[in-house]
Parts: C-alpha cells; sequence; structure tokens
C-alpha cells in the first residue's frame, strides 16, 4: 500500500455541473477525512467516517455537498450544482484511529469551477 | 474565527541557519499539536506532533517546543536546508489527533543556499 490515493488530480467542470471524487485510504486505516484547501490557507475540515459511518460534518458542507463511504473502504465526495467558490483542492486523509499516529493525506483533487 | 493562529506568513533563512515558525491556540480542549510541510501540487506531510504533557520533542532537525501556559507552540528546524523550502502548517486536535484537525494559516519557507 502506498498510501492514500485520490482521483482526479485535476478537474474543471462549468459552473452548475456535477462532480464527483475518490479516495481510497490506507487499507488499514479505519478513520477517512475530507479536507478542503484554497490558495494561500490551511486546510478546513469538512467531513469525516469512522468505517462506513460519517461522524462528523462541519458547516462548510453545504446541501450541495455529500460524501460516502459505503464499504468503510474508498469514499467518495460529490458537490452537485458547482459553483465558483467551489474551486479549490480537495484533500482526503485517513489515519489508524484514536490515538494511533497522525493523518496521512493524499496529493489532492483540485477543482476549478469555470 | 481562527482556531490556531500562526506566523510569520514567509520566512527566507540562509542555509544552515534556524528557522522559527510561531502557533498559538485558544480551545485548552485541544491536546494534539502537529506540524505538517507541504510543497506545491502535494498534500501535507506529517513532519513532527507533540502532545501538552511535554514541553519539548525533537526528531533530527526538527524541534516542537511547548508551552501549556501559554496556549503556544513553535517549529525550529536546525540547519535549515535548501530543500526545506516549503510550506510549513501548525494544527491541533482534541481526542489524541482522532479527530478533525484545525489548521494555522501556514507560513511559506525559503531556504537561501
Amino acid at each position: 500500500d502506498t498510501g492514500v490515493s485520490q482521483n482526479p488530480r485535476h478537474k474543471i467542470t462549468k459552473r452548475g455541473q456535477n462532480v464527483t471524487f475518490r479516495c481510497d485510504p490506507i487499507s488499514e486505516h479505519n478513520r477517512l477525512y475530507w479536507y478542503r484547501q484554497t490558495l494561500g490557507q490551511g486546510p478546513e475540515f469538512l467531513t469525516y467516517f469512522q468505517n462506513e459511518a460519517q461522524l462528523e460534518k462541519s458547516r462548510l458542507l453545504s446541501d450541495r455537498f455529500s460524501a460516502e463511504r459505503p464499504k468503510g473502504s474508498f469514499s467518495t465526495l460529490e458537490i452537485q450544482r458547482t459553483e465558483q467558490g467551489d474551486s479549490a483542492m480537495y484533500l482526503c486523509a485517513s489515519s489508524p484511529g484514536p490515538g494511533l499516529g497522525g493523518y496521512t493525506f493524499g496529493s489532492g483533487t483540485r477543482l476549478t469551477v469555470v | 474565527q481562527q482556531q490556531v493562529k500562526q506566523s510569520p506568513q514567509s520566512l527566507i533563512v540562509q542555509k544552515g541557519g534556524i528557522s522559527i515558525i510561531n502557533c498559538a491556540y485558544e480551545n485548552t480542549a485541544f491536546d494534539y499539536f502537529p506540524w505538517y510541510q507541504q510543497f506545491p501540487g502535494k498534500g501535507p506531510a506529517l513532519l513532527i506532533a507533540i502532545r501538552p504533557d511535554v514541553s519539548e520533542k525533537k526528531e533530527g532537525r526538527f524541534t516542537i517546543s511547548f508551552n501549556k501556559s501559554a496556549k503556544q507552540f513553535s517549529l525550529h528546524i536546525m540547519d535549515s536546508q535548501p530543500g526545506d523550502s516549503a510550506t510549513y502548517f501548525c494544527a491541533a486536535s482534541r481526542e489524541g489527533g482522532a479527530n478533525n484537525l484545525f489548521f494555522g494559516t501556514g507560513t511559506r519557507l525559503t531556504v537561501i543556499p
């Protein structure tokens, strides 16, 4: 296992379109997190999963955003009716769980909404 | 509301010098304080982390100093190298890092040869 994998690396979409990103965490990690990072800022928490259960959602996660982790392995983040303000780097991270070490981040998906 | 405040925004250091980045927090429930390094086009990578029961942690050229009473912590990079040029983020979390991380705004470090 080489780390957290995110696809696609880049996505350009027109305003109003729906987009979906995929994250494959480190296989033995049961926690999976989604963050959003805009240029010049630190990552901001969106949501996280313990296995298949979505345990916490940030108020940044509007109704247009939905995340799933159906079998407790990979996760998808969907943005419906994209807006220009959604342009950002979307980062996925995984961890083995409480007190067992820090997160490992993927390289992210850069979304540009035109 | 920024839960973790980081300074400076940018830093230029000569090769071999010491780079120092500072962070402050307010939430006393935070109990895990990591530092991440990020290169352009990459995700953040964990450098070093500390818990509030110790005042200092050293790993190679990287040292975290932690002041619980002042609610401040800092990263020191000794013998800075051009390869250290990157953006550094401090962060804080509850539940020993199991919960979501609150990141600082980042420090762009440039090490001049």
